[in-house]
């Protein structure tokens, strides 16, 4: 398997742009993570989805973030407007969820840069 | 909701020598615990993880880890530290709700070996 995909890898952006960041889950995987990390915040979970349903969004900063997951393969994590201060990486993360055992596989990350 | 703390932002070893690396849960829930590695400019990959049964966990690059009850830790240690060790380590621990839990991470020690 190739793992967890994301892309781009790397995205600079101006200030009020859309930014769409994506996501491909490792096959058979039922749960996917959103995560950023800053050197200020350390590594943040921002949503999860479960059998593609979103479980839990409170780690959403704000309604300029917005994710979806329309299928079991892929998801989309928003920005729009971006802003400075969204420039973090950001991880996708998927795992095949059971009970508590979550053993999540994380991506290469994607650099976020708004100027 | 559960919760680590992690004692330590930078931890700095020589080369040869022990690495302990301090992890601390709370968790109302018998927990599943983690430890995972990032090195520089990539995704978080797990080192070892407990869930039931043998308290040493033995993982990856010869780490290993203790779940320990009674003091609510979970440490990392490596008998020898190698200088490509030098990596960022964070332990987490799984918070479940409902069906479908998620991984909740500590702050993060940064390892440093020198010669």
């Amino acid at each position: 398997d190739a793992g967890v995909i994301q892309s781009p890898r790397h995205e600079v952006t101006e200030m009020g742009q859309e930014v769409t960041l994506r996501c491909k889950p490792i096959s058979g995987h039922n749960s996917l993570f959103w995560y950023r990390q800053t050197m200020m915040r350390g590594l943040e979970l921002l949503i999860y989805f479960n059998n593609n349903v979103p479980i839990d969004d409170s780690g959403m900063p704000e309604d300029r973030f917005s994710a979806k997951m329309p299928n079991a393969s892929f998801s989309t994590l928003k920005i729009q407007p971006s802003e400075p201060r969204d420039s973090a990486v950001y991880f996708c993360a998927s795992s095949f969820n059971v009970g508590g055992n979550t053993e999540a596989f994380f991506g290469q990350g994607t650099r976020l840069t708004v100027v | 909701a559960q919760s680590v703390t992690q004692l330590g932002s930078h931890v700095s070893v020589s080369e040869g020598a022990l690495v302990l690396l301090r992890c601390n849960y709370s968790s109302s829930v018998p927990p599943y615990l983690f430890w995972y590695v990032q090195y520089p400019n990539q995704g978080l990959q797990l080192l070892l993880k407990y869930t039931t049964g043998a308290t040493l966990v033995k993982g990856i690059n010869g780490f290993e880890a203790e779940f320990k009850k009674s003091e609510t830790s979970f440490h990392l240690t490596k008998p020898s530290a190698h200088m490509s060790d030098a990596a960022e380590y964070f332990c987490a621990v799984s918070d479940l709700t409902g069906t479908a839990s998620k991984l909740t991470f500590g702050t993060g020690t940064r390892l440093q070996v020198t010669l």
